[in-house]
């Protein structure tokens, strides 16, 4: 089992649109997460930390389940710029701080 | 400006020609990776250090070496590369308080062994 699932997608939304992400993680050791966003074949970048209580960041809206062992990501307002894929995080305090990484969730924005 | 380099950020090479990747950031972070990324199956690490002179085997370190003489770089080196060694490698430094690191990447090296 990966230590983190995320469903492949394609999600396929209208500008404008909202469209939420989840993540599940396996390791109950994981202490932190994120978000991170790659654009075609390009370099994975940060996208935004998720902590415990919610964050919000603009458009995006990180939240942490760890009792369900899950983390969601919120896009209010869909931009065409928002199309890439997101890639869900999670770093275990095991195996010297080893970050987990999602295969992705790809995110299609249309005019 | 803060940075992780890579190059070549292309090669084409055929099975069996040593092959080295380079990699540095500016950062003066500790901490360096090397991530495969294959479709469907996201990012893989390689081998990882965690200082000069320490490295360690990620989850998928067949037919990879690696060194770390200095703190700004981390070779990856292909001694007998493999066509199934054909992917997209991002090397990656980290730094930050503890349990909330960032990682920054370099910006790819694609790898295509004929």
């Amino acid at each position: 089992r990966k230590e983190v699932e995320q469903d492949p997608g394609p999600f396929n939304v209208p500008e404008g649109a909202t469209v939420a992400f989840n993540c599940t993680y396996s390791n109950s050791a994981s202490q932190s997460f994120f978000w991170y966003r790659q654009d075609c074949r390009k370099e994975p970048k940060l996208l935004m930390s998720v902590y415990s209580s919610g964050n919000e960041d603009g458009r995006f809206t990180a939240q942490l389940n760890r009792a369900s062992q899950y983390i969601s990501l919120l896009i209010r307002d869909s931009k065409l710029s928002d199309s890439a894929t997101y890639l869900c995080v999670a770093l275990s305090l095991n195996n010297f701080n080893k970050f987990y990484f999602g295969s992705g969730t790809k995110l299609n924005v249309k005019p | 400006e803060a940075q992780v380099t890579q190059n070549p950020r292309y090669l084409i090479t055929v099975t069996g020609k040593k092959l080295t990747v380079t990699c540095s950031q500016n950062m003066n972070h500790e901490y360096m990776s090397w991530y495969r990324q294959d479709p469907g199956l996201g990012l893989r690490q390689i081998y990882y250090s965690m200082n000069v002179e320490v490295t360690d085997k990620g989850d998928v370190p067949e037919g990879y070496k690696v060194s770390r003489k200095e703190k700004r770089n981390f070779p990856l080196i292909l001694e007998s590369p493999s066509p199934n060694q054909t992917s997209l490698y991002f090397c990656a430094s980290r730094g930050g308080l503890a349990g909330v690191e960032t990682q920054y990447f370099g910006p790819g090296t694609r790898l295509l062994v004929l």
